[in-house]
């Protein structure tokens, strides 16, 4: 039982780069969400989807796609990054008390 | 909306002294609220937990007290160690079912042996 999985732990990347963060979820769990932590401003809500195949805009959603591609696996895209994206990024899952599960989280600079 | 307000710190305490972090929020209806710590290079983890009024989370020698009529829910804990520096987070969701965590900002904490 891994819990909530986050790949890669660690990206650097230049402007205008695209890249996906990935994250799974071994606990059965309907709902996960993307986080955005940065220094000063807590966890930020940027995607949720609280149930297979639905997908909903959180606090600061611009810049980011997201997918969620079966019940285990909810993925984060960025298009084109921008040096406002770096950030510490936190995939978490939960059930229905809404008690969540969090990853070990993506350190991702823009360059 | 739905929003957790959290003493700002950072807070340094001596090993063994008395810790309180306020957390106070705004919610309609009847929340959830947690207590989450963060250690260094770490995600979060789930400290303590209370789902409705004067119910008392606790974990770790850590406690909060879900208070309704002050909209409150401050982590104590007696004697800290220097194993408890880190950062604390106040949250709740708005209501049962699955609707995200709203975070406060967050609370460093370091103890000092």
């Amino acid at each position: 039982n891994a819990g909530v999985t986050q790949t890669p732990k660690f990206q650097v990347l230049k402007t205008g780069q695209s890249m996906t963060l990935q994250c799974a979820q071994d606990m059965n769990h309907n709902s996960m969400y993307w986080y955005r932590q940065d220094p000063g401003m807590g966890l930020r809500l940027i995607y949720y989807s609280a149930s297979e195949g639905t997908t909903d805009k959180g606090e600061v959603p611009n810049g980011y796609n997201v997918s969620r591609l079966n019940k285990r696996e909810f993925s984060l895209r960025l298009e084109s990054a921008a040096p406002s994206q770096t950030s510490v990024y936190f995939c978490a899952s939960s059930h229905t008390e809404g008690l969540g599960f969090f990853g070990p989280g993506t350190r991702l600079t823009v360059l | 909306g739905d929003s957790v307000t959290q003493m700002e710190g950072p807070v340094t305490l001596s090993e063994e002294a008395f810790l309180t972090i306020n957390c106070t929020y705004t919610a309609t209806g009847y929340p959830s609220l947690f207590w989450y710590v963060q250690y260094p290079g770490e995600g979060l983890q789930l400290l303590l937990k209370a789902t409705k009024a004067d119910d008392k989370g606790s974990n770790k020698g850590f406690e909060a007290t879900y208070r309704k009529e002050t909209t409150s829910f401050h982590l104590e804990k007696g004697s800290v160690q220097v194993s408890d520096s880190a950062v604390y987070f106040c949250a709740l969701t708005p209501n049962s079912g699955n609707t995200p965590l709203v975070f406060g900002k967050g609370t460093r904490l370091s103890v000092i042996a």
